[in-house]
């Protein structure tokens, strides 16, 4: 089993849906939960990031953790198009690398 | 602040060739990464340096090597590159050490054909 799992898409909404992103993980020592965003021939860049279980919110994102049940989610409120991006989840434990998940390509269309 | 950058952003190489890429930051960060970005693969550890003078293994190390010039910079370099070696590579970096976040700052890429 993978240490992070995370369903690949693509996934094609309409501008203002709701959009659920998700991950699964293995190891119950990750301890720091992050979302990163990728537009098209560019590099990641962090959107968010948590350490606890529950909810962040940040604007029209919103991060969950679920640690019982080792899963962590993205929704965003009001899609836009500008949102069409590559989302990446990223975990840690107590060290400083980051394990990856595959990424889900996101396309909200206008 | 230019924050990482990468250079170059485009090769091409034929079989048996080598290069290094280069890495280089201006945030001052202690720790260093190098990435590849595959399709379906999502982005796998090259090799990493926790600190200045100090470089280990990721989790796909094979046909690389890396030099941790000084604090600024940090480059890979493929000794005899090989078709598989063909990715989009990215450099990072960090706070590093006990930083609560540690978030990992990213380059622009360097995409790699190996023919």
């Amino acid at each position: 089993q993978k240490e992070v799992e995370q369903d690949p898409g693509p996934l094609s909404v309409p501008e203002g849906a709701i959009v659920s992103l998700n991950c699964t993980y293995s190891n119950s020592a990750f301890q720091y939960f992050m979302w990163y965003r990728q537009y098209s021939r560019k590099g990641p860049e962090l959107l968010m990031y948590t350490y606890s279980s529950g909810n962040k919110e940040d604007g029209r994102f919103t991060a969950q953790v679920d640690k019982s049940s080792k899963y962590i989610s993205l929704f965003i409120r009001d899609s836009q198009p500008s949102d069409s991006a590559t989302y990446l989840c990223a975990i840690r434990g107590s060290n400083y690398k980051l394990t990856f998940g595959k990424g889900t390509l996101l396309t909200v269309n206008p | 602040n230019a924050g990482v950058t990468q250079t170059p952003k485009f090769q091409v190489l034929k079989t048996g060739q080598s290069m290094t890429l280069q890495c280089a930051q201006d945030m001052n960060h202690n720790s260093m990464y190098w990435y590849r970005q595959d399709p379906g693969m999502g982005l796998r550890l090259i090799y990493y340096s926790a600190s200045e003078g100090t470089t280990d293994k990721g989790e796909v190390p094979n046909g690389y090597n890396v030099s941790r010039l000084n604090k600024r910079e940090f480059s890979l370099r493929l000794e005899s590159a090989a078709p598989s070696q063909t990715s989009v590579y990215f450099c990072a970096s960090s706070v590093g050490g006990g930083s609560f976040n540690n978030e990992q700052f990213f380059g622009p890429g360097t995409r790699l054909t190996v023919l």
